[in-house]
């Protein structure tokens, strides 16, 4: 069936290092992907998404291209703050004509000064 | 820009009580999603509205039920409540295209 896997973390880093969380899909299908962020004690943000093969999205320096013949959508940014610090899931809908979203199991982020 | 609402933010219930979580859409959006996330864990899809009627269903339990109204706000009943029904339970909104799934704060379900 349709899955996703996450990378487990935590991912520990510095601020200004660069981040990489890597997540591969499977689909019989073809999915939308899309990567959600959850701060601590709030609910998931959309961060970006990627509706077919080789789009890229972005938003707020986060970058994830579609990579059909990886089955891949990693997540990446080239400096990261403190404020970044949250949890990252990657998420992909299996097709057009259904409606739930499968999740990762999340990426635990955490940014030091 | 005005958010998917929803409420109550939190709830504490006895062990075989009913709980009604409620969810307002975004404006203009009219397809409403439930999910709900164990701790530590991802978000599983329950069950979704377009226009009124159920348009696809997850892992429900039979104990809970949903539906959306004329407003386009959704509620969700979960009756005989269990001890693993504590969670976040989220609810999403989509415009017509249901291409990209914006969700709300989330109500924290607690039973005792």
């Amino acid at each position: 069936g349709d899955s996703v896997t996450q990378m487990e973390g935590p991912v520990t880093l510095s601020e200004e290092a660069f981040l990489t969380i890597n997540c591969t899909y499977t689909a019989t299908g073809y999915p939308s992907l899309f990567w959600y962020v959850q701060y601590p004690g709030e609910g998931l943000q959309l961060l970006l998404k990627a509706t077919k093969a080789d789009d890229k999205g972005s938003n707020k320096g986060f970058e994830a291209t579609y990579r059909k013949e990886t089955t891949s959508f990693h997540l990446e940014k080239g400096s990261v703050q403190v404020s970044d610090s949250a949890v990252y899931f990657c998420a992909l809908r299996p097709s057009y004509n259904t409606d739930k979203l499968i999740f990762g199991t999340g990426t635990r982020l955490q940014v030091f000064p | 820009a005005a958010g998917v609402i929803q409420s109550p933010r939190h709830l504490i219930k006895e062990k075989r009580e009913t709980a009604t979580l409620k969810c307002y859409p975004i404006p203009r959006h009219d397809t409403v999603y439930w999910y709900q996330q164990g701790p530590g864990q991802d978000p599983q899809f329950l069950i979704s509205f377009y226009e009124k009627m159920q348009s696809d269903k997850g892992s429900i339990p039979d104990r809970f039920s949903a539906q959306q109204f004329s407003d386009y706000h959704s509620e969700l009943n979960m009756s005989s409540l269990e001890l693993g029904d504590s969670a976040l339970y989220f609810c999403a909104s989509s415009s017509t295209s249901r291409d990209t799934q914006y969700f709300g704060p989330g109500t924290r379900l607690t039973v005792l």
